[in-house]
């Protein structure tokens, strides 16, 4: 049981477009779903957090208006990366959270690498 | 102060001997979980073993242990008998809160390299 799928695993797009990455929670809801930005060789960053059917609330120094979060069920959310650039280049990893206690581990998707062109 | 320390960048093991990978926290709040996460370089995050705060006894799953020192704020993850297989980065969690939903804090993440 709780499975996460993150789709698409990896997209190349070119400077100035947009990219969505979808996160959905297979077998149970999620109240709460977190988005991370992870450089080479380092740990993951928090980019914001998604409560279902509220706006997401983003982490200090994560531009809101580039980095679109909605989640607008209990078992999807999405990340959109509007007008990409060359440095949003990087690994993205999404993560649910099942209603719980403080001993519930995060779930997470398996990531997806976008490389801006 | 940071949440959750990592101060081991990279460690070696011989293959089938046995590692810790350090851990240690921060937190004022009785009510905790700490959490190791395993990520090869495919980049998955793979659940691996939790301790609970008022837990008593050290968690084990499988080849995995965690050394629970609540007085310390320790929680190092024990791997048994290592494999090639166990070669990636780990990184230790914390949740703080009763409730979940609580943001997750990790630390900078240790690399494992299992030598044959």
């Amino acid at each position: 049981g709780a499975v996460v799928s993150q789709h698409p695993s990896w997209v190349i797009c070119k400077s100035g477009t947009s990219v969505k990455i979808e996160c959905r929670s297979l077998d149970f809801q999620a109240t709460t779903m977190f988005w991370y930005r992870q450089f080479p060789k380092q740990s993951l960053m928090l980019m914001a957090t998604s409560n279902e059917g509220s706006k997401a609330t983003y982490e200090q120094g994560v531009e809101k208006d580039k980095f679109l979060i909605n989640h607008a069920s209990l078992t999807l959310s999405t990340l959109t990366v509007t007008s990409a650039h060359p440095e949003d280049s990087s690994f993205y990893i999404c993560s649910a959270d099942a209603p719980g206690l403080y001993i519930s581990p995060l779930h997470f998707g398996n990531g997806t690498r976008l490389t801006v062109t | 102060a940071q949440k959750i320390t990592q101060t081991q960048p990279g460690m070696f093991v011989q293959e089938k001997e046995a590692v810790t990978l350090d851990c240690t926290y921060d937190t004022s709040d009785p009510s905790y979980g700490l959490f190791w996460y395993k990520q090869p370089s495919s980049g998955e995050m793979i659940f691996l073993i939790y301790q609970g705060s008022y837990d008593q006894q050290n968690a084990t799953e499988g080849r995995y242990s965690l050394n629970f020192q609540k007085a310390r704020k320790s929680a190092n993850l024990v791997i048994s008998a290592s494999q090639l297989g166990d070669s990636a980065m780990y990184f230790c969690a914390m949740r703080e809160g009763f409730i979940g939903g609580n943001q997750f804090y990790f630390g900078t993440g240790t690399s494992l390299t299992v030598i044959p």
